[in-house]
């Protein structure tokens, strides 16, 4: 596609619930980016794939995230047990290739905002 | 956690001065990159500087980078209105993939 597509744009859950969030790279990206965004602060890393696996998991904050690329392309971000404190805007980006010393562009799609009440 | 924080939080100017906030970062990196977003949604690149590089121009911005003091500026030149919007570093530490975000400057150019 022409972007980064994310889906869904909001999302309202209720605490203790299971929720997907799909991430539609840039067509030809192999790497692909997940972040969390709370209000008034940066995007947090939460995991990184080349291809189909996941190559830095280090940001995901606990066992109840989890997310798979299982063909290279898109990926999908799971979590489980939602809690109130998960409530944020979770953005998707993507790269033509892993980072190198030179860098890559990263493109972001327009997130998917999550609300658990 | 993140890897840096953006001076000032927040920035008003009027419309036709230049803009500038600074981004410091914690460890040695690969490169530093600039982005901008509008209204808590999607981010759009601004620019990149690698490490072994000083200085770099883009029309109306213009970045600078002290690897020594682990510190970036971005300036906006003869601002516009549609520039407000919040503005984020971002950092590549060395020997990872991962871009990490500082903490963001709003910028308000007021028309």
């Amino acid at each position: 596609g022409a972007g980064v597509s994310q889906t869904p744009s909001n999302k309202v859950t209720e605490k203790g619930k299971y929720v997907e969030l799909r991430c539609d790279p840039i067509s030809g990206h192999t790497a692909l980016y997940w972040y969390r965004q709370s209000l008034g602060q940066g995007p947090e890393f939460l995991i990184y794939f080349q291809g189909t696996g996941a190559a830095d998991d280090s940001g995901l904050p606990n066992d109840r995230f989890f997310a798979v690329r299982p063909e290279g392309s898109v990926s999908t971000l799971k979590i489980q047990r939602t809690e109130r404190g998960d409530s944020a805007v979770y953005l998707c980006a993507s790269s033509l290739t892993k980072g190198t010393p030179s860098g890559n562009t990263i493109y972001f799609g327009e997130g998917s905002w999550l609300t658990v009440v | 956690s993140q890897q840096g924080e953006e001076d000032p939080q927040a920035l008003s100017i009027q419309e036709g001065e230049n803009a500038t906030m600074n981004c410091s970062y914690k460890t040695s990196i690969n490169n530093l990159q600039w982005y901008r977003q509008n209204s808590g949604r999607g981010l759009v690149h601004l620019i990149l500087i690698r490490s072994n590089e000083r200085e770099k121009h883009s029309g109306r911005l213009r970045v600078t980078l002290d690897t020594s003091k682990k510190s970036s500026s971005l300036l906006i030149t003869a601002s516009r209105a549609a520039d407000t919007a919040s503005y984020f570093c971002a950092t590549v530490p060395s020997g990872t993939y991962k871009y990490i975000f500082g903490t963001g400057t709003r910028l308000k150019v007021l028309a």
